[in-house]
């Protein structure tokens, strides 16, 4: 099992849909929680982070923690075709005092057509 | 105020030969950490720097090393190069421990041939 997995896709939404995007941990000991987008040829790009159960709303993204079934999930409304690209979920154990790491999943690519 | 930079943007070498690559973190960030990242996957762990020290290393041989310098600047050495190691490198700069909020930058990608 891979610690980290995100839905496969690619992903195809029109431009004004909802895009739904999901991730599943295996590490209960982790902390902190984050979407990263990533453009073509470009590095990875901070858009949400959550560090505890429930919703977090940022702008049209919003993102789900549920710890308990080790489940994460970012949700972009009113999409637009800059929303395309890839999206990485990552997972941090860190916490405290201790030295925390990432671990992405493999990645979602996002395509909004007009 | 100044993003994570990177140096340099691209690079080829050879198999055998050695590389250096360069990050100096956001400006307040203490910590670096560095990812490499194959053509279609998401970004791997090699280590994270604190201190001048290397404090977490992931699943990568000896070939690959670090530094961190006392302005928090950091470097990534690969020696005996493989065509595997041809990936765009990443590096990250945090300050927040708790969080491990993680901010990247631009990366340096790296053609071995």
């Amino acid at each position: 099992q891979k610690e980290v997995e995100q839905n496969s896709g690619p992903l195809s939404v029109p431009e004004g849909a909802i895009a739904s995007l999901n991730c599943t941990y295996s590490d209960r000991g982790s902390q902190s929680f984050f979407w990263y987008r990533q453009y073509s040829g470009k590095s990875p790009e901070l858009i949400m982070s959550i560090y505890s159960n429930g919703d977090k709303e940022d702008g049209r993204f919003t993102a789900q923690l549920n710890k308990a079934s080790q489940y994460v999930s970012l949700l972009i409304r009113d999409s637009q075709p800059s929303d395309s690209a890839t999206y990485l979920c990552a997972v941090s154990n860190a916490g405290g005092t201790s030295y925390g790491k990432l671990t992405f999943g493999q990645g979602t690519i996002l395509t909004v057509h007009p | 105020d100044a993003g994570v930079t990177q140096s340099p943007t691209h690079l080829i070498k050879t198999r055998g030969q050695q590389v250096t690559l360069r990050c100096s973190p956001k400006s307040g960030h203490d910590t670096v950490s560095w990812y490499q990242q194959a053509l279609g996957q998401g970004p791997q762990f090699i280590f994270q720097y604190y201190e001048e020290e290397e404090r977490q290393r992931g699943n990568f041989p000896d070939r690959f090393s670090g530094h961190q310098f006392p302005n928090y600047s950091s470097e990534l050495n690969v020696n005996a190069l493989l065509l595997g190691d041809s990936a765009l490198y990443l590096c990250a700069s945090s300050w927040d421990r708790v969080t491990d909020t993680q901010y990247f930058g631009p990366g340096t990608r790296l053609t071995v041939l």
